[in-house]
Order: C-alpha cells, then structure tokens, then sequence
C-alpha cells in the first residue's frame, strides 16, 4: 500500500481567496487522482495529474478554478481558486497502488468556505 | 459512462449480527475492478475489498465478503460479526480495466449504524 499525507487537513477561509493542498506520497507514483467529496455526497473526480504532462480534467472542472501542479513523481498540488461558499468541501487525493490496481487516499481536506 | 447505485441510504445491525450493502452498476465494459470503500468519521477511505470482474470467485477479506453476479451487475458487502468500528458510510466503486485509466467511478454511499 501506498502512504499519502494530505495538508492541511482543515481550513475556514474566506470567499474570493485560494486554498492550495498537498499530497505527498511516500513512493513514486505515475498517476495522482483529486476528488471533492461535497457534503453528504459522494466522490467525485476533478482531475488525473501525470507528472510531466497537463492535468486532464473531468467535465464540470476547470483548470482556471482548479489548477494542479505535478512538479514530480510524489508529490502534486490542488488550489482552490477564487473560493466561494460552494466549494465548501472535503477534498481527497488518491494514488494506485504499484503492484495491483488498488487506489489509495489521503485523509483528506475538510474545507470551509465562509 | 459508468454509473454505480447504492440503492439503501442508510443501514442499521446490531453488533456480531450479519449484514448486507447493495450496489448495481451499469457499464458496456467486459474488463473492470469493482471495491468498497469505508469512510469513517476521521473522514479516511478505507479500501475494504477488490474483486476483478475477470474472476468468477467472489473476493473475500476477513468478515467481509462479497457476492458479484456480474451478468446482473450487482455487487453487494456482506459483513459477518459486525462490529461497533464497522459504523461508517460505505462507498461502492468501478474501475475501468487498467489501460483505460484508474479513475474511480462511486456509488453515492450507505450509511451504516452498528448498534450495542
């Protein structure tokens, strides 16, 4: 298994600013996964993050909003950009496994958005 | 597109009794990996299980165990002994097989209350 630590783990921040997020990894990994988890609800994919490459992000999910950085094979960012009380969210990053196909989460960022 | 459904919000068993979660999915793929996930107050993802649709054998860990029909789709947790840690909100999930990426794909959860 894989060992993800997520920063911070909670945040209160106020409307029109931005929230960036950690994951670091304690193996290198090809693929990083950012999910928010609204809520009540359930996961949701925002984006793929390969190291050396753009973040492909799903429908609904702007880079503008959402930009990611992968600068290498541990570790990559999420911003919450321009923040309003919506985004109001956890957020999860999420790695697989090396030997099998098991994704594995960070605890996640329990954000706030007043 | 894939889609999961869990189709029981909530759930409730009392402690060292058995109890089952319901999940169907829908997806024109012949080649996937389908999990549950439990998400404990502490907010973590627990991987609890894996069972590759490839496998006919139905995947099992400790107390939990799974029952895969896949030509129905349906992919239900058994939990045997429950236990008072067993109360979380279970997540079903799909994955596409590997070389199509390894996005998950979630169910909107059950929420499961083991009682003393």
């Amino acid at each position: 298994s894989a060992v993800i630590s997520q920063k911070p783990s909670r945040d209160i921040c106020q409307r029109g600013t931005s929230l960036t997020i950690q994951c670091q990894v304690d193996s290198q990994v090809t693929m990083m996964f950012w999910y928010r988890q609204q809520p009540g609800q359930s996961l949701t994919l925002i984006a793929t993050a390969n190291q050396g490459s753009e973040a492909t992000y799903e429908s609904g999910f702007v880079i503008d909003k959402f930009p990611i950085s992968r600068p290498n094979l541990t570790f990559s960012t999420l911003t919450v950009s321009n923040m309003s009380p919506e985004d109001s969210s956890i957020y999860l990053c999420s790695v697989k496994g090396a030997r099998d196909e098991k994704l594995f989460f960070g605890s996640g960022t329990q954000l706030s958005v007043l | 597109a894939q889609t999961v459904t869990q189709s029981q919000p909530e759930m409730s068993v009392q402690e060292a009794e058995t109890v089952t979660l319901s999940c169907t999915y829908d997806t024109s793929e012949s080649n996937y990996y389908l999990f549950w996930y439990k998400q404990p107050p502490s907010r973590q993802m627990i991987l609890v299980i894996r069972q590759e649709a490839y496998k006919q054998q139905n995947a099992t860990e400790n107390r939990f165990s799974v029952n895969f029909q896949k030509a129905a789709k349906s992919f239900s947790l058994k939990i045997s002994d429950s236990q008072l840690g067993d109360t979380a909100m279970y997540f079903c999930a799909f994955m596409k097989h590997r070389n199509a990426g390894n996005m998950l794909t979630f169910g909107g959860g059950t929420r499961l209350m083991v009682k003393p």
